[in-house]
């Protein structure tokens, strides 16, 4: 699959434990987007790598923490999980669409439940 | 601060009449809209870009900035069309975050 991948699938977990969720953007994408789903909130920006480097930080809480690695995939790190965590956290990458527009191709996502 | 509206959750219209999904948004600036589309079991994937005025599986979208909105149209629906449609706003300038809408599950019923 040359598209955006993420694993696990599905997650269950207690409530303070730490997850990690991972993400392989496209081939040839230097840009990872991390979202968060939930039912309340809709879909949210948490965070923006580029090449290895924070670009941007939205409403992601200190718990969460995520990194880019040499090889561009990305991990979410979820610490302290608490109920409200439980979500779906979509990674994205992307490519240059126009002079500004960057053209942002999503993964299947990482469903989150904790219990 | 940067906001996206989509005042309907839910849409139901019978195939074959207009469908029009509404979003308005709110940012000072120039902004890039587009409209994403979630079919059942599939990823999130762009349908429409405001900047590229094209049409795509029939939908158009025209920004109107005295508006402020980007409503997503298509004169006659199928049933295919179903889905979860999300209407986004992309900051520019190296942001390229983007803000989403609550998003409106669409359903044509045969």
């Amino acid at each position: 699959d040359s598209g955006v991948t993420q694993t696990p699938k599905h997650l269950i977990t207690a409530t303070g434990q730490r997850v990690t969720l991972r993400c392989s953007p496209r081939s040839g994408d230097l840009s990872v987007y991390w979202y968060q789903q939930s039912l309340d909130q809709g879909l949210q920006f948490l965070i923006h790598y580029y090449n290895g480097e924070e670009r941007a930080k939205g409403n992601i809480l200190e718990r969460f923490s995520a990194q880019q690695f040499p090889d561009l995939h990305s991990e979410l790190n979820l610490s302290s999980l608490e109920l409200g965590d439980s979500a779906l956290y979509f990674c994205a990458s992307s490519v240059r669409a126009g002079a500004t527009t960057y053209e942002q191709f999503f993964g299947p996502g990482t469903r989150l439940t904790v219990l | 601060a940067q906001r996206v509206t989509q005042p309907e959750k839910l849409l139901s219209v019978f195939k074959g009449a207009p469908v029009e999904l509404k979003c308005n948004y709110s940012y000072s600036g120039s902004p890039e809209l587009f409209w994403y589309v979630q079919y059942s079991r599939q990823r999130l994937q762009l349908l429409l870009r405001h900047i590229s005025r094209e049409s795509i599986k029939g939908f158009t979208a025209d920004l109107n900035k005295g508006e402020t909105s980007f409503h997503l149209k298509k004169p006659f629906a199928q049933e295919e069309d179903s889905a979860m449609y999300y209407c986004a706003l992309s900051l520019p300038q190296g942001a390229q975050k983007l803000v989403f809408g609550q998003g409106t599950r669409l359903t044509i019923n045969p």
